[in-house]
């Protein structure tokens, strides 16, 4: 069975202070993990996809990293804008419909 | 362009009575998704559409749900006899196809009293 972890489940951090959020999965065989930002009252929003180890993507503040175990979120000097619950997912190679498996998130609140 | 729609955004019904919920995927894709988000806990997944036929109901909680899609565009999720563990945001989503991410919608918050 496919399980997604994430850590920690909520984030404290000062406005310009960089840290990392974790996301540690157990898949047969990946074929994508994404990751997502969700707003309170909001569906999730796409952030980005990585495919294989070693994969590295960026959008603004944020840069996603993959291994064989888990991904990374880290999150350079952020802004109380980037406060929101970040969610992590896999897709295995086996799923034929392309269903995510997703984690339980990690709130992240960014005071100013 | 038009993201995935999904109505009613809130939905308040009492214990036994049936409800739907409806998606409005984004035009051209052709897989669909229903998930449940409740309380506390992550995306549960629900059901799966290609087009307009369900390959995967696993996630589907109990007989009393069920869901269907037609013209390979909108789909309906429908909840009988609704009970109060029934009460969560139900979520939506569509994908163009394999290896492309989803897209949501901002959900149906449902509440049984």
């Amino acid at each position: 069975e496919d399980q997604v972890t994430q850590s920690p489940e909520a984030l404290r951090l000062q406005e310009g202070e960089s840290s990392s959020l974790n996301c540690s999965y157990t898949v047969s065989g990946l074929r994508g993990l994404f990751w997502y930002r969700q707003d309170p009252g909001k569906g999730p929003e796409f952030l980005f996809t990585l495919y294989s180890a070693g994969e590295e993507k960026e959008k603004e503040r944020l840069k996603a990293t993959l291994t064989k175990k888990e991904s990374f979120l880290h999150i350079t000097a952020p802004k109380p804008e980037d406060s929101a619950t970040y969610l992590c997912a896999v897709q295995a190679a086996e799923n034929a419909g392309n269903m995510l498996t997703f984690g339980g998130g990690t709130r992240l609140m960014v005071k100013p | 362009g038009a993201g995935v729609s999904q109505s009613p955004s809130n939905k308040v019904t009492e214990k036994g009575k049936d409800v739907e919920l409806r998606c409005d995927p984004i035009s051209g894709h052709t897989a669909l998704y229903w998930y449940r988000q409740s309380l506390g806990q992550g995306l549960e997944f629900l059901i799966y559409f290609q087009g307009n036929s369900a390959p995967d109901k696993s996630g589907l909680p109990s007989d009393r749900f069920s869901a269907e899609r037609t013209g390979g565009s909108v789909s309906t999720l429908t909840i009988q006899r609704t009970q109060q563990e029934d009460s969560a945001v139900y979520l939506c989503a569509s994908s163009p196809g394999p290896n492309s991410p989803l897209h949501f919608g901002n959900g149906t918050r449902l509440t049984v009293t």
